[in-house]
């Protein structure tokens, strides 16, 4: 039972470059999150899903798309990544609105 | 605004002391406050508390809720190396996607 798995650990881009975070769960979770983590100001939610098909935005979400083909995955994409989208990005999910939400160990993004 | 403030920021403690941390929080709609501990990747779980007054206790970790003073306390006794964290503390509200409002979170160092 893997979890939560994030792909990829590490990434380096160019401002002005795309790329596409990918979150897999593999607990039959129906609520999926994006965080981005700061130094000093903890996690803030970018966009959550509630369920296949469905998104929404949360505390941070400019300059970010997500989307959520199938239940076990949540993709985030950053369009035209900024030096200040640089963090470590986390993906969580839960199985219902009474239960924990469980992490996965986190992309280190870095925009130069 | 919705909040939770965490303080200390940062102790460092010696192998054997025990330790309180505390989380208080102002947000709307409270449904349950949470304990994570992140060590170098994944926030993993703790506990969730949903009622005030019931002490919840895993090994040598405890934690309790008060709803009317709007804060918690995590306890560890009898610390360990293996303590040395970030514990962060998170509040659910009671609306649609079950989302977390962290705070900054508190840094723990255990010294041999």
């Amino acid at each position: 039972n893997a979890g939560v798995t994030q792909t990829p650990k590490f990434r380096v881009l160019k401002t002005g470059q795309s790329m596409t975070l990918l979150c897999a769960q593999d607990m039959n979770h129906e609520y999926m999150y994006w965080y981005r983590q700061d130094p000093g100001m903890g996690l803030r939610l970018i966009h959550y899903s509630v369920g296949e098909g469905t998104t929404a935005k949360g505390e941070v979400p400019d300059g970010y798309n997500v989307s959520r083909l199938k239940k076990q995955n949540f993709l985030l994409g950053l369009e035209s990544a900024a030096p200040s989208q640089t963090s470590v990005y986390f993906c969580a999910s839960s199985y219902s609105l009474y239960q924990p939400q469980h992490f996965g160990d986190g992309t280190r993004l870095s925009i130069l | 605004e919705d909040k939770v403030v965490q303080s200390p920021l940062s102790l460092v403690v010696h192998e054997g002391d025990t330790v309180t941390l505390n989380c208080s929080y102002e947000v709307t709609n409270f449904r349950s406050l949470l304990w994570y501990k992140q060590e170098k990747k994944a926030p993993t779980f703790l506990f969730m508390l949903t009622s005030s007054g019931i002490e919840k206790k895993s090994g040598r970790l405890s934690s309790i809720l008060d709803k009317k003073e709007l804060f918690s306390i995590l306890n560890i006794t009898a610390t360990q190396t293996g303590d040395s964290a970030v514990y962060l503390c998170a509040v659910a509200r009671m609306e649609y996607g079950n989302k977390l409002v962290f705070g900054a979170g508190t840094i723990l160092r255990v010294k041999s």
